[in-house]
């Protein structure tokens, strides 16, 4: 079976504040993608990083950073130096081979809230 | 980058009615697109899978002759709310996923239904 669990419901920082939020993955595949979309108040789902399987490094674009541990099945990700713009719900994804690569499995998501 | 559309953005209809959103790839072909339903605060849930040319996949739970889908080109896949109650309101999202590796789905925007 596929999931993914993100623990945090809801997180308020305060701007410029570090927050990292949670994913845990399962998976009986050895080949899949993961992702990790915000989706702002408007709605609309914004891509915001792919990673497959075989790519352990970690990333980091901006004040955006992703650290992907095969050993524990998590993908995490880290805003530095958040800001309000940051405020928003988000869903991190599994898109795993046995299913074709048809379908992703979303968690639950996390809002997060980042204050003046 | 690949862009998805969505039309209507919003829509409001009375129960008993039918209301039709369309999605459309503007820049790609799509053999698969997806539809998903979002409850306030909650995460996304796949409706069905919509192939070109041929019928849809529903998944468990989800009524198919209540959420007809129609996928007649590869750039256009359309849901059909026949017969709309109250608790159909939702955001509807539909995504089309691109061809080849790594099989990435691009979101439309959403369509926020309203029946009253």
């Amino acid at each position: 079976a596929q999931k993914v669990t993100q623990a945090q419901t809801e997180i308020s920082v305060v701007e410029k504040e570090d927050v990292t939020l949670d994913c845990v993955y399962e998976t009986r595949d050895t080949t899949y993608y993961l992702f990790w979309y915000k989706q702002p108040p408007s709605g609309e789902l914004v891509f915001l990083i792919r990673r497959n399987s075989f790519d352990e490094q970690n990333e980091i674009s901006g004040r955006y950073s992703w650290n992907f541990q095969k050993s524990t099945s998590s993908f995490n990700f880290t805003i530095t130096a958040s800001q309000v713009v940051d405020s928003a719900v988000y869903f991190c994804a599994l898109n795993p081979l046995n299913t074709g690569f048809q379908k992703l499995v979303f968690g639950t998501g996390t809002r997060l809230l980042v204050s003046p | 980058g690949a862009v998805v559309s969505q039309h209507p953005s919003w829509v409001i209809c009375k129960s008993g009615t039918s209301v039709k959103i369309e999605c459309r790839s503007l820049d790609f072909q799509a053999t698969t697109m997806f539809w998903y339903r979002q409850f306030p605060k909650q995460s996304l849930m796949l409706m069905a899978t919509s192939n070109e040319g041929s019928k849809a996949t529903y998944e468990q739970g989800v009524e198919k002759d209540k959420f007809l889908i129609n996928h007649a080109s590869l750039t256009l896949s359309t849901l059909t709310v026949t017969s709309a109650h109250p608790e159909d309101s939702s955001f509807y999202i539909c995504s089309a996923r691109s061809q080849g590796p790594p099989y990435e789905q691009y979101f439309g925007p959403g369509t926020r239904l309203t029946v009253t």
